[in-house]
């Protein structure tokens, strides 16, 4: 059972256009929310990530708005560059199991920004 | 400073035989986890690791085994390969302080 829910699948965007993604939980344990950027044939790496008891983290272009009532968060890439066309997991963990933060990741949205 | 490596990167075997996918990391983070990646299906959790020799099942833990003896290597072993193991393996680790997890570059294994 996904426990992640992520949409759109795949999104293009033109450049310096607002790219969104956005993902669903139902998990209220969870607890911490990263986003993950992977380009083909590497591995995902940490791009942002969000605590419950905050809103909204910005870091350059890229931001996650957290809605803690609704279950569900996202991540927002102000001005679109064509070097951000990529792969974007969500993901989402809880500190009350004895994992170490194991992740549970949505499918991911493979984003295309054209020139 | 070579953080976290996987090998071998790719990898071809036939149905029934063993094979081990090699992870070892250097920032001697607690916690270290292997992922696979299926096309459709994300990164879903096959084992972690709290700490040297405590290891505990994630989502799809059937037809793998993992040790570790040493903090910074976390082998995952195929008993018996079989077709549907035919994936990108992903080891990531993750230290206490902040529980971030990093991940390597992958093995690509592919089970004929």
């Amino acid at each position: 059972q996904q426990q992640v829910k992520q949409s759109p699948q795949s999104l293009i965007v033109q450049k310096g256009g607002i790219s969104i993604i956005n993902c669903a939980y139902e998990n209220t344990a969870f607890d911490y929310f990263p986003w993950y950027q992977q380009f083909p044939g590497k591995g995902p790496a940490l791009l942002i990530a969000i605590r419950p008891d905050v809103s909204e983290k910005k870091e350059g272009r890229f931001t996650i708005s957290f809605n803690k009532s609704a279950k569900q968060f996202s991540l927002h890439i102000m001005d679109s560059q064509p070097g951000d066309s990529a792969t974007y997991f969500c993901a989402a963990s809880s500190r009350s199991t004895n994992s170490g933060y194991a992740l549970n990741f949505g499918k991911g949205t493979s984003l295309l920004v054209t020139p | 400073d070579a953080g976290i490596t996987q090998s071998p990167r790719y990898k071809i075997t036939e149905t029934g035989r063993q094979v081990t996918l090699m992870c070892h990391q250097t920032w001697s983070h607690s916690y270290m986890f292997w992922y696979r990646q299926d096309l459709g299906h994300g990164l879903r959790l096959i084992y972690y690791s709290a700490a040297a020799d405590i290891t505990d099942k994630g989502e799809v833990p059937d037809g793998y085994v993992v040790s570790r003896s040493k903090t910074e290597n976390f082998p995952l072993t195929l008993e018996s390969a079989t077709r549907s193991q035919t994936s990108v393996y992903f080891c990531a680790s993750a230290g206490t302080a902040t529980y971030e997890q990093y991940f390597g570059p992958g093995t690509r294994l592919t089970v004929t």
